[in-house]
């Protein structure tokens, strides 16, 4: 199984600042056939299911905010939140697609500082 | 409006059994691979289960594997998972997820969940 490892476990940011979540697979989740990143990026709020934001490590899903960026390839990807906003505290998760089971990181926990 | 609603869950006794449901609308269920992903009580997301838009291909993980069983009948736009000889750490919130699209790619739109307690 591909192991999701993310960091930091959480992070306190103050408003309008810059939000960096990392994420890193055991292996490459880049497919060589298409060049695509097999990666996701999820938000979940308290008592809400989770969102995508991201998939193929950086296509923003429709209504994604833009200060939300998605970036890096094979094995190591970052998520970026350029100016923090009070609704985007949350828990965000990656997940790998690439092969099953699919994986989801440990979940990262970000917080008003 | 794609919409994902859950049901069936409970409290069941460890070695018990149920049998959660998932109505689709908004959608053609057949032309997509759905999941089920559960969180445990104050814990992250664990996948569960994936059947392909025909339901030729399913996969589970290795926790539930020989005790669950996902099935799909698109003619009644519903998702299943059977669930027999449950344990109390399958107590979690049962999510039924849409994939984008095939097995090989991520959810994008999620239920509220089913809550399942297994405890005696």
């Amino acid at each position: 199984d591909i192991v999701m490892t993310q960091s930091p476990d959480s992070l306190a940011v103050s408003l309008g600042e810059r939000a960096t979540i990392n994420c890193k697979s055991s292996q490459s989740v880049l497919y060589s056939s298409n060049n695509k990143n097999y990666l996701g990026w999820y938000q979940q709020k308290p008592g809400q299911p989770p969102k995508l934001l991201f998939y193929w490590a950086s296509t923003r899903e429709s209504g994604v905010p833009a200060r939300f960026s998605g970036s890096g390839s094979g094995t190591d990807f970052t998520l970026t939140i350029s100016s923090l906003q009070a609704e985007d505290v949350a828990v965000y998760y990656c997940q790998q697609y690439y092969s099953t089971p699919p994986t989801f990181g440990q979940g990262t926990k970000v917080e008003i500082k | 409006e794609v919409q994902l609603v859950e049901s069936g869950g409970g409290l069941v006794q460890p070695g018990g059994s149920l049998r959660l449901s998932c109505a689709a609308s908004g959608f053609t269920l057949s032309s997509y691979a759905m999941s089920w992903v559960r969180q445990a009580p104050g814990k992250g997301l664990e996948w569960v289960s994936t059947i392909s838009g025909s339901g030729g291909g399913i996969y589970y993980a290795d926790s539930v594997k020989g005790r669950f069983t996902i099935s799909r009948d698109n003619s009644k736009n519903s998702l299943y998972l059977q669930m027999n000889s449950l344990r109390a750490e399958d107590t979690a919130l049962y999510y039924c997820a849409k994939q984008v699209a095939t097995t090989y790619s991520p959810a994008d739109y999620w239920g509220q969940g089913a809550l399942v307690t297994v405890s005696s």
